[in-house]
């Protein structure tokens, strides 16, 4: 079946604009991840959706970054008033949720933002 | 919080030779899950292998074995017979059993040489 898709694959975009990258989780996964990839911080955890409960917001670096996850699929990463300092690949991945004997987390390809 | 050292940013490895990758990781918890992943310049991240901490035999998946040292709280990756599809960027990655998120290390680029 389909793996982890994410849009666009590249995103240039100008200091002070607000960006949206979308995740396409596969299909069934209820658990939903993102990650940052920077040459500065490596990769870092950045929100987890599970199913209908609260997500865990704890790795957004500032209020300048949110997400949603829409009827339990789609997943958009929103970043307004991009900084220079927001340059980075941006990886979703999903997992089965529940008790997984694997906890295997799958990943897309990423998206690379660059903010000039 | 838990913390993934990888301590070798770069491994260099002649083609069909064997090389081994280094992980250590810190955490209070018993039950937790240990993975390797390789990311080509593709930028796809690639599940390796996997273990689960509360199995004392180490994982395998064809070329790939792991060390798994719980009491030291190591997990080392070894490639066997090592292919130029090999080169690649591989992370060692940690997430707790309720696997909320996983914790990388600062990976460890892999050279194969012809």
């Amino acid at each position: 079946g389909a793996g982890v898709s994410q849009s666009p694959s590249n995103k240039v975009t100008e200091k002070g604009k607000d960006v949206e990258l979308r995740c396409d989780p596969i299909s069934g996964h209820t658990a939903l991840y993102w990650y940052r990839q920077s040459l500065g911080q490596g990769l870092e955890f950045l929100i987890y959706f599970q199913g209908n409960s609260a997500p865990d917001k704890s790795g957004l670096p500032s209020d300048r970054f949110s997400a949603e996850r829409t009827g339990g699929s789609v997943s958009t990463l929103t970043i307004q008033r991009t900084q220079q300092e927001d340059s980075a690949v941006y990886l979703c991945a999903s997992k089965l949720g529940g008790i997984s004997s694997y906890n295997e987390q799958f990943f897309g390809p990423g998206t690379r933002l660059t903010v000039l | 919080a838990q913390t993934v050292t990888q301590s070798q940013p770069e491994m260099s490895v002649q083609e069909a030779e064997t090389v081994t990758l280094s992980c250590t990781y810190d955490t209070s918890e018993s039950d937790y899950y240990l993975f390797w992943y390789k990311q080509p310049p593709s930028r796809q991240m690639i599940l390796v292998i996997r273990q689960e901490a509360y199995k004392q035999q180490n994982a395998t998946e064809n070329r790939f074995s792991v060390n798994f040292q719980k009491a030291a709280k190591s997990f080392s990756l070894k490639i066997s017979d090592s292919q130029l599809g090999d080169a690649a960027m591989y992370f060692c990655a940690y997430t707790s059993a309720a696997g909320n998120k996983l914790t990388f290390g600062g990976g460890t680029r892999v050279l194969v040489k012809p």
